[in-house]
């Protein structure tokens, strides 16, 4: 695998359901994202990881629960989701936090039912 | 008023034309400019990138930022029917708080 991966591509969940998404980068980065991306709005930072500490929270709610158990891997727990929380959930990486160059991985489409 | 304001278009076009995208912005802290552009069921992967002011050239490709009108371009020459795709501009500033900003994307199709 090369670049940056992610698990499931596709997920529909109901709304008392809880599952996860798994992110996955190859490519030696010190810096994890997740980003969720909506129909007409712009990229939406969720979480961002520097060295495998969480280094921003957009203030996003609780059922959103970011994990990053070493600078490789990313994962999001999901649990008592909304319908509006349907949208594409984006994965990036980049060599260091500040920097200006993000791999994306291919997302995760989410449906909450 | 967003921080970031990008059309987001359809922008359709005939193959061989010459395309303009553009986005403004009101932080007058961003530092770094960047182009990304999205395939369908893909992830945003990075076109190019400025550092302040001015222009940069990558074969088909031309960015442009005027701080001074916090206004930036991509400009696609002899644009082909695989440049089909969303366009998104994305801006950071590093000094102060953390910000990577992205525009809403602009999807163009380029027909043959």
């Amino acid at each position: 695998e090369t670049g940056v991966t992610q698990t499931p591509r596709h997920l529909v969940m109901g709304m008392t359901n809880k599952k996860s998404l798994k992110c996955e980068q190859h490519l030696g980065h010190n810096a994890m994202y997740w980003y969720k991306q909506s129909a007409k709005k712009p990229l939406e930072l969720m979480f961002v990881y520097n060295f495998k500490e969480q280094t921003e929270n957009n203030s996003v709610p609780s059922r959103f629960s970011p994990e990053c158990p070493n600078s490789s891997h990313l994962f999001l727990h999901l649990h008592t989701l909304q319908p509006e929380d349907s949208a594409l959930y984006l994965c990036a990486s980049s060599q260091g936090v500040y920097n200006y160059e993000q791999y994306f991985g291919p997302g995760t489409r989410l449906t909450v039912t | 008023q967003k921080e970031v304001e990008q059309d987001p278009g359809p922008l359709s076009v005939p193959e061989g034309a010459i395309v303009s995208l553009n986005c403004t912005y009101s932080n007058s802290a961003f530092q770094y400019f960047m182009w990304y552009r999205q395939y369908s069921r893909k992830g945003p992967e990075l076109l190019m990138y400025t550092y302040s002011s001015g222009n940069k050239e990558d074969g088909r490709f031309t960015a442009q930022v005027d701080k001074s009108s916090k206004y930036i371009s991509l400009f696609i020459r002899d644009s082909q029917p695989s440049d089909s795709a969303t366009y998104l501009c994305a801006m950071t500033a590093t000094s102060g708080t953390y910000k990577y900003i992205f525009g809403t994307g602009t999807r163009l199709k380029v027909l043959a």
